[in-house]
């Protein structure tokens, strides 16, 4: 199936762990995002990568940090986990900048 | 700050009727618009995308866009129950890589 995929589908973990998620698209897309989505369902971009550089990086923490090994993968490393990272994370990718956006299946993170 | 806005709902309609879901964006640079159905529980899934002034239609979908106005709007006729779902807006210019998303207008489609 052509897709934008993520793993883990679910991630509890404990405040101050570190955690990673990782995202894969075979799409031939030239870009790739990572959304934040709250508890108010408000679906925020946090990073984009463009052939493996970095375009916008929204004021998210520090903590979060992209990792893009190729095209194909950009995936989210993310330090000192706060309660407050509780939410939902897509992927997405798209063609090219101005082309529309597919979404991966999400990733929920929950920070006891 | 561009905002996108759209009225959170929820809109209820019953099956058969128009459902008007209607979005404003402040940020006059804007190119590309973009209509996204998430299901609770799921990913956002692209409905349409529309990119210059006047009326886009794809099945049952209806997209409307005047720039002037700063208004998109999406028009789903014969709604079926399956249509229930929050739609979300997306409006992003070509000068960055920054799409800004609506908080979402929930839809109910009621047999």
């Amino acid at each position: 199936d052509t897709a934008v995929s993520q793993t883990p589908k679910y991630l509890v973990t404990q405040m101050g762990n570190d955690k990673s998620i990782k995202c894969e698209q075979n799409l031939g897309h030239d870009t790739m995002y990572w959304y934040k989505q709250d508890s108010k369902k408000f679906l925020k971009i946090m990073f984009s990568y463009n052939n493996k550089e970095l375009i916008i990086n929204e004021t998210v923490p520090n903590r979060f940090s992209p990792k893009s090994p190729d095209k194909a993968h950009l995936n989210l490393h993310i330090n000192s986990l706060e309660l407050g990272d509780s939410a939902v994370y897509f992927c997405a990718s798209s063609l090219a900048e101005e082309s529309e956006q597919f979404f991966g299946p999400g990733t929920r993170l929950t920070v006891l | 700050q561009k905002e996108v806005e759209q009225n959170s709902g929820p809109l209820s309609v019953p099956e058969g009727a128009i459902a008007s879901l209607n979005c404003t964006y402040s940020d006059r640079g804007s190119q590309s618009f973009f209509w996204y159905r998430q299901y609770s529980g799921k990913s956002p899934e692209l409905i349409m995308s529309i990119y210059s002034n006047g009326d886009k239609e794809d099945g049952r979908f209806t997209a409307q866009l005047n720039k002037a106005s700063q208004y998109v709007s999406l028009l789903i006729r014969d709604s079926q129950p399956s249509d229930s779902a929050t739609y979300l807006c997306a409006v992003k210019d070509w000068g960055n890589n920054d799409m800004r998303f609506g908080a979402g207008t929930r839809l109910t489609v009621k047999p």
